[in-house]
C-alpha cells in the first residue's frame, strides 16, 4: 500500500513564525502536491512538483513557498504565517504507471495561527 | 478554467436509504473523473474512478457513471450504512485535480 505521511496532525503556530510542514510518501512517486482544504472551499492547489528540485505554483501559491530535494519528501513552508493561512494542508503523492491521475493523500496538518 | 460542481450539503439520511450524490463539471476535453472520501479525522482516499465516457467506477457498494453528454458523475449507492458518514468529494483531473467543495454525509442508525 501507498503510505503518505505528514509531519503532524496538529499544529499551532503565532504570526510571523516560520513554519515547515513537511510530507514523506514511500512509492517512490515522482509527483507531489501540497492542497489546502477550508469549509465551503473544497481542496485547493498549492503547490506541485514533478520531480527533485522541481516545482509549480498552483492556484493559491501566495504565501508560500515549497522544496524538494530529495524524491520521497515535499516540504510546504509559511515564511511568516498569518492567521488567514489555518487551515488544514494536504499532502498527496501520484505515481506513473499507476492508472490515470490517482492521488494518494496523508492525513493532513490542521495548523492553527494565532 | 475547469470546474465541478457538486450538491451542496449537509446530507442526512437513515441507514438502508438510497443515496445520490450530484457531480456536474467544466473541462475542456474529457478529463478522468473521481470521486474521494475523507472520513472523520482521516486524509481523503480515492473511493472510485473512471477514465472515459460510459465509464462505471464502483467500489464499497458505490457507483458513478461517467456521462458525457450531461457532464455528470453522479455518486449512488442502494442502502447506506452508518459507516459511510463521512465528506465525498467530486473531483476532475489529468495531471493536476480540480476538486468540487465537498458534501457531508451522516447516516442515523
Amino acid at each position: 500500500d501507498v503510505k503518505v505521511t505528514q509531519s503532524s496532525r496538529y499544529l499551532v503556530k503565532r504570526t510571523g513564525e516560520k513554519v515547515f510542514l513537511e510530507c514523506v510518501q514511500d512509492m517512490d512517486h515522482e509527483n507531489m502536491f501540497w492542497y489546502r482544504q477550508d469549509p465551503g472551499l473544497g481542496l485547493r492547489l498549492i503547490y506541485f512538483s514533478y520531480d527533485v528540485k522541481m516545482k509549480e505554483k498552483g492556484d493559491i501559491p501566495e504565501g508560500y513557498s515549497v522544496s524538494r530535494e530529495k524524491k520521497e519528501r515535499f516540504s510546504l513552508i509559511l515564511e511568516s504565517a498569518s492567521t488567514n493561512q489555518t487551515s488544514m494542508y494536504l499532502c498527496a503523492s501520484r505515481g506513473p504507471g499507476q492508472g490515470i491521475d490517482t492521488q494518494y493523500f496523508g492525513p493532513g496538518t490542521r495548523l492553527t495561527v494565532l | 478554467g475547469d470546474s465541478v460542481t457538486q450538491m451542496e450539503g449537509p446530507v442526512t439520511l437513515s441507514e438502508e436509504a438510497c443515496l445520490t450524490i450530484n457531480c456536474t463539471y467544466t473541462a475542456t476535453g474529457y478529463p478522468s473523473l473521481f470521486w474521494y472520501v475523507q472520513y472523520p479525522g482521516e486524509g481523503l482516499q480515492l473511493l472510485l474512478k473512471a477514465t472515459k465516457a460510459d465509464d462505471k467506477g464502483s467500489n464499497k457498494g458505490f457507483e458513478a457513471t461517467y456521462r458525457k453528454e450531461t457532464t455528470s458523475f453522479h455518486l449512488e449507492k442502494g442502502s447506506v450504512q452508518v459507516s459511510d458518514s463521512a465528506v465525498y468529494f467530486c473531483a476532475l483531473g489529468w495531471e493536476k485535480l480540480t476538486f468540487g467543495t465537498g458534501t457531508r454525509l451522516t447516516i442515523i442508525p
